[in-house]
């Protein structure tokens, strides 16, 4: 089955820096990409999502791009805020979804 | 808004008690899901529903089973509970076949004694 893998488990930045988070898969038949950013004690909830046809995508300070040949994806969360403090996972579907480990993200005031 | 409800926040059972977890969802999603979260681990689907009466394993289905016997319910069974499973139990669900977006719950957090 599909295999994600996460990186960093943790990261911590100073409000106004950029987050990077890295993801790689291993099922090249993956097709969809979500991110899901979880507030401590609250559901996950998708924050933004990629295509497999789709190299990058971008919501206002949130970004995702895809390397299909690599098989890894990312999220780019510029000008941090402290809001943003929380836990992200990725995940690879085909069919169903295969998460990450998580990223916990501080963001230092 | 899509609503996923699942019936307790916090549940506290005894070692070989079968115990029963219910998700409930208000937008006629077809497919129904439940994961486990375990820190460090994200989150392991267990098993999944693409319609009443279906199911399908997840990654990690032993010590578990599932009822689908109406579209918007969908039931977590633990036949008999063990110390390791204790964790957090998240339903989701998603409109359709096909990869969407899954709208989850807020979570029970099972305790097995």
């Amino acid at each position: 089955g599909e295999n994600v893998e996460q990186h960093p488990s943790t990261l911590s930045v100073q409000e106004g820096d950029s987050a990077v988070i890295k993801c790689t898969y291993s099922d090249s038949a993956s097709n969809y990409f979500p991110w899901y950013k979880q507030e401590l004690g609250k559901r996950p909830q998708l924050i933004i999502d990629i295509r497999s046809n789709v190299g990058e995508k971008k919501d206002q300070r949130i970004a995702v791009t895809l390397n299909k040949t690599a098989k890894h994806f990312s999220l780019h969360i510029t000008e941090t805020q402290p809001e943003d403090s929380a836990v992200y996972f990725c995940a690879a579907s085909l069919y169903k979804l295969s998460f990450g480990a998580g990223t916990t993200v501080t963001v230092r005031a | 808004d899509v609503k996923v409800t699942q019936s307790s926040r916090y549940l506290v059972k005894r070692t070989g008690e079968k115990v029963f977890l219910e998700c409930v969802q208000d937008m006629d999603h077809e497919n129904m899901f439940w994961y486990r979260q375990d820190p460090g681990l994200g989150l392991r689907l267990i098993y999944f529903s693409y319609d009443v009466k279906m199911k399908e394993k997840g990654d990690i289905p032993e010590g578990y089973s599932v009822s689908r016997e109406k579209k918007e319910r969908f039931s977590l069974i633990l036949e008999s509970a063990s110390t390791n499973q204790t964790s957090m139990y998240l339903c989701a669900s998603s409109p359709q076949r096909g990869n969407q977006p899954q709208h989850f719950g807020d979570g029970t957090r099972l305790s097995i004694l």
